[in-house]
This record gives C-alpha cells, structure tokens and sequence, in this order.
C-alpha cells in the first residue's frame, strides 16, 4: 500500500482565516480522495481529485469553500476557506489501492481546530 | 441517500474475550471494507472482501461478505489491550460507485 503524508498535522486558526492542507503520496497513483471527520463522526467524502481535471465534489461541498488543486500524480491539497468554527474537523487524505479496486488507503490527517 | 448502519455503537470487554460487530445496509454492496481508527490516526485497512459469501481472516480478524449482500460482519478473537480503536465498516453501493463508511464502532479493552 502507499506511504501517505499529510501537513500540517494540526493547526489552530482564526474564524475567516484559510488553512491549505497538503497531500503526498510516495508513488503515482489516479486517484486522490478528501474527507471530512467530524469530532466523534464518521468519515465524510468532500471530493474526488483527479490529475489534469477539476475536482468532483459531493453533496454539500463546494469548490468555493473546499477548493482542491492535484497538480501532478503523487501530491494535492485541500483549502478550507473563509473558516468558522464549524470547520474544526479531521480532513484526511485517501489514495485508492489499484485501478479497479475500491480499497482506500489515508492519510495521518490534519486536526483542525477554529476559534 | 445511502447508509450504513453498524452495531455495537459501543462495546467494553475483558481482555481474552472475543468481539463482533456487524454492519447492515438497505441496499446491495458490491465491496465491503473494514478499517480501524486509532486516536489521532487515520483508518488503517484490515480487511477488503468482494465475493457474496466470502470468509476472509487477518491474524485474530475474520470478516465474512453477506449472502445478501447487504451486511458484513468483523470478529476479533483473544481480544488485546491493542484492539482498542474506532472500527468502520465501508462498502462501495452497486448504483453510488463510491466507498460509504459507516459511523463505527469503539471497542475498548479492559486488561
């Protein structure tokens, strides 16, 4: 399976500040995923980030809010925008683990905390 | 939209015993996933099961793919203080073509 590395790790921010979380897989793979997990909640799909196209994003998640870059085939970050205290979440990071397999592999995440 | 629902939301156990947890759905799976959660971590895949009818193991974790396709279960056996975590099954729902987790189970092991 894939090394997945995420930074920061966690991060205090200020309501209305703009936090960018990075992604780094250490081999090239098509697909990239970022969820959201709530304190005590259950893992959440925000998109799916695949290199040379545009983010596809799930219900109740918008590029505005969540905008996602996937520049090449092993690196890609997450911003979360214009934060509130809403926001203060696990976002974790997912590579699928082959072409036609549904199998996920994450990232540590990246703690957020907004006050 | 799709759900999955999973049982025990909770469980404590004496070291030694042996656990189960299922996971149920109202519609068919093509996959089921199932992940654990240590604190500060994100999951960590235990086991991936593809077949209607498949028994598969990892060490002391045994998962089976239901008949039906519409549930999984996880047994742990000779549980140990390590055990302890969130366990999420995950399944990929034949018309979503997307892995939906469900909302876990935190098993605690009490020496």
């Amino acid at each position: 399976s894939a090394v997945i590395s995420q930074k920061p790790s966690r991060d205090i921010c200020q309501r209305g500040t703009s936090l960018t979380i990075q992604c780094q897989v250490d081999s090239q793979v098509t697909m990239m995923f970022w969820y959201r997990q709530q304190p005590g909640q259950s893992l959440t799909l925000i998109a799916t980030a695949n290199q040379g196209s545009e983010a596809t994003y799930e219900s109740g998640f918008v590029i505005d809010k969540f905008p996602i870059s996937r520049p090449n085939l092993t690196f890609s970050t997450l911003t979360v925008s214009n934060m509130s205290p809403e926001d203060s979440s696990i976002y974790l990071c997912s590579v699928e683990g082959g072409e036609w397999s549904y199998e996920q592999y994450f990232g540590p995440g990246t703690r957020l905390t907004v006050t | 939209g799709q759900q999955l629902n999973q049982s025990p939301q909770s469980m404590f156990i004496q070291e030694g015993e042996d656990v189960s947890m299922n996971c149920t759905s109202s519609s068919i799976f093509n996959t089921w996933l199932w992940y654990k959660q240590d604190p500060g971590e994100g999951p960590v895949l235990l086991i991936a099961l593809y077949k209607a009818g498949e028994l598969t193991s990892n060490g002391r974790l045994t998962a089976q793919f239901g008949i039906t396709r519409k549930d999984s279960f996880l047994n742990i056996s000779a549980s140990i203080p390590s055990d302890v975590g969130i366990y999420f099954c995950a399944g990929e729902e034949t018309s979503y073509d997307k892995v939906i987790f469900g909302p876990g189970t935190s098993l605690s092991v009490i020496p």
